[in-house]
């Protein structure tokens, strides 16, 4: 069975500085995807990131990056430059592998984000 | 791109009373939608998998003939909950699978969110 644990249930950071959000995931498969997801209390899950397990370089968008380290099971979230609008829970979730044919995802309990002005 | 819309926003209702959530991809197609319901401050629970033009796969402890899942188009999904108690108040979320090849392949993308109150 796949398993997401987020081990940080709230943590604050300062504006503009970089915070970096935990995600460890336990499958057997070779051939998984981690997705990150950003929840605002406006209540929508809003798609931030993507890693495939064999892709060769971390996966960035913007201010979010992806410290994948395969051999550890973790696909931690970078936040740099942190603003206030970055307040939100934010959810490490993993799909199913290819050829399941369900493609659901698996998520973590999830991070409460708070940035101090 | 990739926007998935849902209606309504947040409903009351009556104990009793049946209630349907529309979830709808705007500008792609989906043949698989999903249905999750969060309790608040937790994460999401899937209810359900939905596939266009075939019956929903529900997830174990999930009733039903309760939860009713329509899946009718490639751009419509409906969730009806029936006969709605107030233990089924909850936040409910659908997402929407994308068929484009992209650099994140089979991204869910996912709807504002439902907020049903039941009395």
């Amino acid at each position: 069975a796949q398993k997401i644990t987020q081990t940080q249930p709230g943590m604050f950071v300062q504006e503009k500085e970089a915070v970096t959000l935990d995600c460890t995931y336990d499958t057997s498969d070779p051939s998984y995807g981690l997705f990150w997801y950003k929840q605002p209390s406006s209540g929508e899950m809003i798609f931030l990131i993507y890693q495939g397990s064999y892709d060769q370089q971390n996966a960035t968008e913007g201010r979010y990056s992806l410290n994948f380290q395969k051999a550890r099971k973790s696909a931690n979230l970078v936040i740099s430059a942190s603003q206030l609008g970055d307040s939100a829970m934010y959810f490490c979730a993993m799909r199913d592998p290819a050829g399941a044919g369900s493609y659901q995802l698996t998520f973590g309990k999830g991070t409460k984000l708070s940035v101090i002005p | 791109g990739a926007v998935v819309s849902q209606h309504p926003s947040w409903v009351i209702c009556k104990s009793g009373t049946s209630v349907k959530i529309e979830c709808r991809s705007l500008d792609f197609q989906a043949t698989t939608m999903f249905w999750y319901r969060q309790f608040p401050k937790q994460s999401l629970m899937l209810m359900a998998t939905s596939n266009e033009g075939s019956k929903a796969t529900y997830e174990q402890g999930v009733e039903k003939d309760k939860f009713l899942i329509n899946h009718a188009s490639l751009t419509l999904s409906t969730l009806t909950v029936t006969s709605a108690h107030p233990e089924d108040s909850s936040f409910y979320i659908c997402s929407a699978r994308s068929l484009a090849v992209s650099r994140a392949p089979d991204t869910q993308y996912f709807g504002p969110g439902t907020r049903l109150t039941v009395l």
